[in-house]
């Protein structure tokens, strides 16, 4: 069975910080990769998505993620986190031509100014 | 504000009640799906409807129907329900099912107390 898993459960950073939070996956084929936020009281929302091409993808925010197939990753980074960064993060994946979207258990960020 | 709303926003219901969650999309999507978030757990995906044809349904029990009447609403009927079900419930739909690569657009949830 697929499965998604995220190392990182609670991660606390102080402002202009780099952030890496850590994305694994496990299914053998062909997969899209998302990342979704939930600002707090807010609704989730993509923040990006990877499913062909470059594997280093561009999302919201100044956020970007990379793809390394050969160690089933899909890890988030952004170079200098903000305040308003400060929400939970989740990776999720689909195989291929199919309905469903595998979540990960997600990653709470707080950025302390 | 996503185009996707729920209501209630909260409700708490006993293990005899019968109770229906609504979901509404604005944004003339397609596709349609029913999510639980427990606390310390993934998001879970219950049912998928693509063009009011429920096509997933991940081992959900019986107690949890759910029933789309056209591709703008959603319900989730509930009955004899147990505390273990107490969670937020998300709705979220998609222009076209998730082969296309589609981004969801999430709902605010219901967040739902068995008693």
């Amino acid at each position: 069975a697929q499965s998604v898993s995220q190392h990182n459960h609670h991660v606390i950073l102080s402002e202009a910080a780099s952030l890496e939070l850590g994305c694994n996956y496990s299914y053998g084929g062909t997969v899209n990769l998302f990342w979704y936020v939930q600002y707090p009281g807010q609704h989730l929302q993509l923040l990006l998505k990877y499913f062909s091409g470059d594997p280093l993808v561009k999302g919201i925010k100044g956020f970007e993620a990379e793809f390394i197939k050969s160690k089933f990753s899909f890890n988030l980074r952004k170079p200098s986190v903000q305040w308003s960064d400060t929400a939970e993060y989740f990776c999720a994946v689909n195989a291929h031509n199919t309905d469903k979207l595998i979540f990960g258990t997600g990653t709470r960020l707080q950025v302390f100014p | 504000e996503t185009g996707v709303t729920q209501t209630p926003r909260h409700l708490v219901m006993g293990m005899t009640n019968k109770k229906s969650l609504k979901c509404e999309q604005h944004l003339g999507h397609n596709a349609m799906y029913w999510y639980k978030q427990s606390a310390k757990k993934p998001l879970e995906l219950m049912f998928v409807y693509n063009f009011k044809e429920q096509t997933e349904n991940n081992s959900v029990p019986s107690r949890f129907s759910p029933e789309c009447p056209n591709s703008s609403h959603l319900f989730l009927h509930l009955h004899t329900l147990q505390p273990e079900d107490s969670a937020l419930y998300l709705c979220a739909s998609s222009q076209e099912p998730l082969a296309g690569v589609e981004t969801q657009y999430f709902g605010p949830g219901t967040r739902l107390l068995v008693l």
